[in-house]
């Protein structure tokens, strides 16, 4: 079976401050895909990285970056240097690589910056 | 521009009635998806739809409908048969089922049993 576990259901932090919002999956799969999404109050998921399973790179973009272990099923998400607009939900999903496309969601993590 | 669309943004409903929350998306997009968000339970998926005329139930399908007839079009309609509807219900899709592209996702429908 798929799991994603969010542990984390909220966190607050003060503007200019770092956050890691951790991410940990269950698979048995040997191929599979890791994306994190952000909900803004709004509502709409917005999209912000995938990572296949055979690409253990860190990856950096501007002040977010993610940290992929597969000895430890991890993909956590920092964000260094954290803004007020950087509050919102936050979730973790995984894809299976050998079946239709579905997602399999984390409980997702609240996150406020304060300014 | 491209991109999914969701209507009505707010939906209120009488308690065994149905109604119908409509997801449209000019992205040519194969794939659709139907899911349901209740506070602090993540997304659930209720339907999917890698093609027209095809769907397959997700985890929590019970007391939910659903039509493929067009590519660009995947209503979902909720019975009287579901217990508990309050939830907001987020629309999907993707380029295929090709496990590697990530999931475009509409605004969302807010639905309210009185």
């Amino acid at each position: 079976a798929q799991k994603v576990t969010q542990a984390q259901t909220e966190i607050s932090v003060v503007e200019k401050e770092d956050v890691t919002l951790d991410c940990v999956y269950e698979t048995r799969d040997t191929t599979y895909y890791l994306f994190w999404y952000k909900q803004p109050p709004s509502g709409e998921l917005v999209f912000l990285i995938r990572r296949n399973s055979f690409d253990e790179q860190n990856e950096i973009s501007g002040r977010y970056s993610w940290n992929f272990q597969k000895s430890t099923s991890s993909f956590n998400f920092t964000i260094t240097a954290s803004q007020v607009v950087d509050s919102a939900v936050y979730f973790c999903a995984l894809r299976r690589g050998s079946t239709l496309g579905r997602l399999y969601f984390g409980r997702g993590t609240q996150l406020t910056v304060w300014p | 521009d491209g991109g999914i669309t969701q209507s009505p943004k707010y939906l209120f409903r009488k308690e065994g009635q149905n109604v119908t929350l409509s997801c449209e998306q000019n992205l040519n997009h194969d794939a659709m998806y139907w899911y349901r968000q209740d506070p602090g339970q993540g997304l659930r998926l209720i339907y999917y739809s890698q093609i027209v005329n095809d769907f397959q139930k997700g985890d929590i399908a019970e007391g939910y409908s659903v039509s493929r007839e067009k590519k660009e079009s995947f209503p979902l309609t909720v019975t009287s048969a579901q217990k508990n509807p309050t939830a907001f219900y987020l629309c999907a899709s993707s380029p295929r089922g090709d496990s590697y592209n990530e999931q475009f996702f509409g605004p969302g429908t807010r639905l309210t049993v009185l």
